[in-house]
């Protein structure tokens, strides 16, 4: 595609339940981030994914959430039992770099996923 | 923990007018610095990035310096239009591939 993919565009669930959030990123990119972003506050590294190499996941907020990347292309966060503060804009951003952001490479983000928990 | 501070908050300004948005940072051991474009309900766009040896970089009516000794970054827009109202975010990175954001600038710019 012509850019990152992100779905669902909205979720409203309820507290306790399980989500999964989805990120494509673009096609030949290797290197994948998520980001939180909650109201008001800046936004909140969760997890960075290169390559084959083991993720950067030091951002996670709790063991209630994981993240996979199958096949180095598409990559599912997973939410469990959900809480109120977990609420926020969850975005996916990729870049082509293998060693980071350069002027050459830079980050193109997804539309993100709103996620509302009742 | 790298803090990043953007002020103001918020800005409204007459078409025209430049725009001149403040971003600090606690760490000047930085490896690059960017500033992003966020539009209401869509993801970030990257504007500038500026590397760690650089002090400036500039795109059009865009103009981004940086002054790691101080730890502050601006962003300079000029002869401002309504198509620039947006959010816009600054972020950090200690590392490569780690981003700390501030909370960023939210501009309106008046026809």
């Amino acid at each position: 595609g012509a850019g990152v993919s992100q779905s669902p565009s909205n979720k409203v669930t309820e507290k306790g339940k399980d989500v999964e959030l989805r990120c494509d990123p673009i096609s030949g990119h290797t290197a994948l981030y998520w980001y939180r972003q909650s109201l008001g506050q800046g936004l909140e590294f969760l997890i960075y994914f290169q390559g084959n190499s083991a993720p950067d996941k030091s951002g996670l907020p709790s063991d209630r959430f994981s993240a996979e990347r199958t096949g180095g292309s598409v990559s599912t966060l997973t939410i469990q039992r959900t809480q109120q503060e977990d609420s926020a804009v969850y975005l996916c951003a990729s870049s082509l770099a293998t060693t980071g952001v350069s002027n050459n490479s830079p980050l193109h983000f997804g539309n993100g996923t709103r996620l509302t928990v009742t | 923990k790298q803090e990043v501070t953007q002020i103001p908050a918020a800005l409204s300004v007459p078409e025209g007018e430049n725009l001149v948005l403040n971003c600090s940072f606690t760490d000047s051991a930085i490896y690059n610095l960017q500033w992003f474009r966020q539009d209401p309900g869509k993801g970030l766009t990257s504007l500038l990035l500026i590397q760690s040896s650089q002090r400036e970089q500039t795109s059009g009516r865009l103009n981004a310096s940086l002054d790691k000794s101080s730890g502050r970054s601006t962003l300079y827009i000029a002869a401002s239009q309504p198509g620039d109202s947006a959010t816009y975010l600054c972020a950090v990175s200690l590392f490569p591939y780690k981003l700390s954001f501030g909370a960023g600038t939210t501009v309106t710019v008046r026809a």
